[in-house]
């Protein structure tokens, strides 16, 4: 079945540091999203991509899809406390795939 | 404002116990999924539906079953717990018709689940 990669599992950075995780797939996606998890709830949207190429932000969050359709990257600028979380990736074709996640830990 | 609930947060249960968890949204979504969590594993698909009295079988069926009375509910039992079956529940739920193959899932705020 379809099987996606994120990385790196988990960052350690400063506050005020750029972050950057991605997600790499054998399989071709139609769309590929962005969530992000705080504990004790559920995954929030933070960005969907529906086009090969797509680049798009939402403030200091900056997504890619892949030109192959089978990658995607998502940026954070300048980090802040409370963007730490687990960070998920999915990608769907058929069914929506979720990478096993990134967790980013923030040294004030 | 629409929402996707889930009831209840947490739960202890026994092994053989029959479990049901709730899930109800206020979207007016076609489409309905469940997911488990687990370390190790993501999110990994359950059942989901595509509409009322649709129900489909994702990638661990096994010891679940769902049913999709009306458009706001989809709940999850799980028939004789199992201690494999401890874990965090996520619902979601998303818009379109067919699956909506373009709309994002919006989840709710999971279920814990310990089975002793």
């Amino acid at each position: 079945g379809q099987q996606l990669n994120q990385s790196p599992q988990s960052m350690f950075i400063q506050e005020g540091e750029d972050v950057s995780m991605n997600c790499t797939s054998s399989s071709i996606f139609n769309t590929w999203l962005w969530y992000k998890q705080d504990p004790g709830e559920g995954p929030v949207l933070l960005i969907a991509l529906y086009k090969a190429g797509e680049l798009t932000s939402n403030g200091r969050l900056t997504a890619q899809f892949g030109i192959t359709r089978k990658d995607s990257f998502l940026n954070i600028s300048a980090s802040i406390p409370s963007d730490v979380g687990i960070y998920f990736c999915a990608g769907r074709a058929q069914k929506l795939v979720f990478g096993q996640g990134t967790r980013l830990t923030i040294n004030p | 404002d629409a929402e996707i609930t889930q009831s209840p947060r947490h739960k202890i249960t026994e092994t053989g116990r029959q479990v049901t968890l709730a899930c109800h949204q206020t979207w007016n979504h076609n489409n309905m999924f469940w997911y488990r969590q687990d370390l190790g594993h993501g999110l990994r698909l359950i059942h989901y539906s595509y509409g009322v009295h649709d129900t489909n079988k994702g990638e661990v069926s096994d010891g679940y079953s769902v049913s999709r009375s009306n458009t706001e509910d989809l709940p999850l039992t799980l028939e004789s717990a199992a201690s494999s079956q401890t874990s965090v529940y996520f619902c979601a739920s998303s818009s379109g018709g067919a699956g909506g193959n373009n709309q994002p899932q919006h989840f709710g705020d999971g279920t814990r689940l310990s089975i002793l």
